[in-house]
Order: structure tokens, then sequence, then C-alpha cells
């Protein structure tokens, strides 16, 4: 089966820039999506198609995706932005959806 | 907007059926081409996909296609009623393993919106 891999942590000071990556076979060639979940809140998405913003997102928002590897990066970071995040993508037929086992973006 | 809650048994016993039903308002569930599913989070762990319900004709439901997650597809069924704008979940023999939050979501290439999620033990 496909799998994704995450970062089980990245820790960032406020106002930096976080990085957070998603790795799998070809990813490339797949759109990704992106899931903040705060605590005890259901996942929210925050980027879609690799590197769209739903509406409400915030600009500093924004990802990519090329090769083996897909990132969401988060600009400016606040201390709101600490959370869980998730990627996802549609597979095949026998393995529609796969999750990346998720990243806790730690705020300093 | 789209919105969805999920309804059930907060606590089931091991062995037994678990049984839950997501409620969507804001949209008929009869129209359109979404994928209705299930998602799960254990206790500190990560989201696992479960499957999902999709329209086969069209955007008017004859009958519900369904996706499951290989590794619980022999334990799991996910129905539709249109009547009702409701879908559902039963996963049989549950253990504690299978003791979790689960959200139900509208799946189009990606899962938006969601529902507020629900807890549910097994435990005896």
């Amino acid at each position: 089966s496909y799998v994704l891999s995450q970062p089980p942590s990245v820790s960032v000071a406020p106002g930096q820039t976080a990085r957070i990556t998603c790795g799998g076979n070809n990813i490339g060639s797949k759109s990704v999506h992106w899931y903040q979940q705060r605590p005890g809140q259901a996942p929210v998405l925050v980027v879609n198609d690799d590197s769209d913003r739903p509406s409400g997102i915030p600009e500093r928002f924004s990802g990519s995706n090329s090769g083996s590897t897909a990132t969401l990066t988060i600009s400016r970071v606040e201390a709101g932005d600490e959370a869980d995040y998730y990627c996802q993508v549609w597979n095949s037929i026998s393995d529609p959806v796969v999750f990346g086992g998720g990243t806790k973006l730690t705020v300093l | 907007q789209v919105q969805l809650r999920e309804s059930g048994p907060g606590l089931v016993k091991p062995s037994q059926t678990l049984s839950l039903t997501c409620t969507v308002s804001g949209d008929s569930i009869s129209r359109g081409s979404h994928y209705w599913s299930w998602i799960r989070q254990p206790a500190g762990k990560g989201l696992e996909w479960i499957g999902h319900i999709y329209n086969t004709v069209g955007h008017i439901y004859t009958s519900g296609s369904t996706n499951y997650n290989p590794a619980l597809k022999s334990r799991v069924t996910i129905s539709i009623d249109t009547s009702k704008n409701q879908f559902s979940l039963k996963m049989n023999s549950v253990t504690a393993a299978d003791t979790a939050v689960y959200y139900c979501a509208v799946l189009g290439n990606w899962f938006d919106p969601w529902g507020q999620g629900t807890l549910v033990t097994v435990s005896s």
C-alpha cells in the first residue's frame, strides 16, 4: 500500500516560517491536501490540490509538491498555528485514501 | 453550507457491533457526486480512513457503491438513507483497538467539511 511519511514534530519560533513535509513515492504526480487539527477539534482543510487555499484560510498557508515530497509552508507563524497537520492523497481504486502520520507543530 | 453531525452509542461491548449515523444538513444527500465518508482517530494517534459510499448513476442514487480501507473491509458496512438525509457506519466484532473518535466527512477530491466527531469506547 502507498505510504505517506511526515516528521513527527516541527518546532518554530513565532514570526518564523514552518515547513512540514510529506514524502511518498512519486507524490508529485498526485494531488496533495493538507489538514490542520487543533486539540479536541475536527480537522480543517488548509490546502487542497497541492497549493490552493480554501476560503477563509490565511495567505500565510501555502503548499508545493514535486518529485517525492510535498511541503506545507506556514509563514509568519503565530501561536494559534500550533496544531497537528496531516497530508492526504487519493491513491488507487483498491486503496483510495491515504493519510500521512501527522506532524505536531510546536510554536516555541 | 453543508454540515454533518455524528450520532450513536458512546460505549460498545467487545465483540459487538458499532453503529453510527451521520446526519447531513444544508444539502440533499441524494444530489451531487460526493463521497460520504467515515474516518477515525484513536486517542493520540493519526487519522485512519474507514470507507465511503458514493453515487453510481449520474446524480441520483439508485444504490450506493462503497470503498473500504482494506484493513477494515471485512468488518465494515456503510449505507445511505436518502429519505432521512443520513449515512451510516456499522463495524462488527469490535475490540478495544476500535476505541476512537469517529468522524463523518464529505469527500470530493479532499475531505471538507467534517463533522465534529464522536467518541466510541469499546469496553465491557
